[in-house]
């Protein structure tokens, strides 16, 4: 069965570095790979979405690579602020109606 | 960007009663609309699919006669909770998907349900 891990459970960095998050799964071929932010007690936002055939993609701040050969997904917030915190979710798809695979998050902290 | 609404927020009920919670596609139709739960500090788990028109499809050991899914139109899907106990408290989200090309796919603010 397919297997999403996220690099750690928490990370905490300074405020105006890059957040780097690391998403890895076995088992699987997705053809869409998709990131969210999560803030407690609510559902989870939309931020990124990246194709099997693309190799990265950006918005304002934020950042998303896709390695299909090394199955694995990076996520960076540069410019980090204390408002970036929230737990972020990788979650893997394989087909355009197809369920959403996630992974258990990973929840960042920026310190002033 | 698309919008999902769900209702209600927040929902306290004694054991044995039956909740409902729905879910709305604000500005699209939602062809597919998905029901998760999720447990404190835990990733989302995928209950159940709901195509509109058609039956639910449930992930294993989904009771489907515990939990109701009904997708009567294009843009609201139910959840209902039947004969709620204390251990069917948790925060329940649902998310819709567009399915027109539509890759992404859009969740609800999620409801916190609270059996006593």
């Amino acid at each position: 069965s397919q297997k999403i891990e996220q690099n750690s459970e928490a990370l905490n960095i300074q405020e105006g570095k890059t957040a780097t998050l690391t998403c890895n799964y076995t088992n699987y071929s997705p053809a869409y790979l998709q990131w969210y932010r999560q803030d407690p007690g609510r559902g989870p936002v939309f931020l990124l979405l990246i194709r099997e055939n693309e190799k990265e993609k950006r918005k304002e701040r934020l950042k998303v690579t896709f390695d299909t050969t090394l199955k694995q997904s990076l996520f960076h917030i540069t410019a980090s602020q204390p408002a970036d915190s929230a737990t972020y979710l990788c979650a893997l798809r394989g087909s355009t109606l197809g369920r959403l695979y996630f992974g258990r998050g990973t929840q960042l902290t920026v310190w002033p | 960007g698309a919008v999902v609404s769900q209702h209600p927020s927040r929902v306290i009920c004694k054991s044995g009663t039956s909740v409902k919670i729905e879910c709305r596609s604000l500005d699209f139709q939602a062809t597919t609309m998905f029901w998760y739960r999720q447990f404190p500090k835990k990733s989302l788990m995928l209950m159940a699919t709901s195509n509109e028109g058609s039956k639910a499809t449930y992930e294993q050991g989904v009771e489907k006669d515990k939990f109701l899914i009904n997708h009567a139109s294009l843009t609201l899907s139910t959840l209902t909770v039947t004969s709620a106990h204390p251990e069917d408290s948790s925060f329940y989200i649902c998310s819709a998907s567009s399915g027109d090309g539509g890759e992404t796919q859009y969740f609800g603010p999620g409801t916190r349900l609270l059996v006593l």
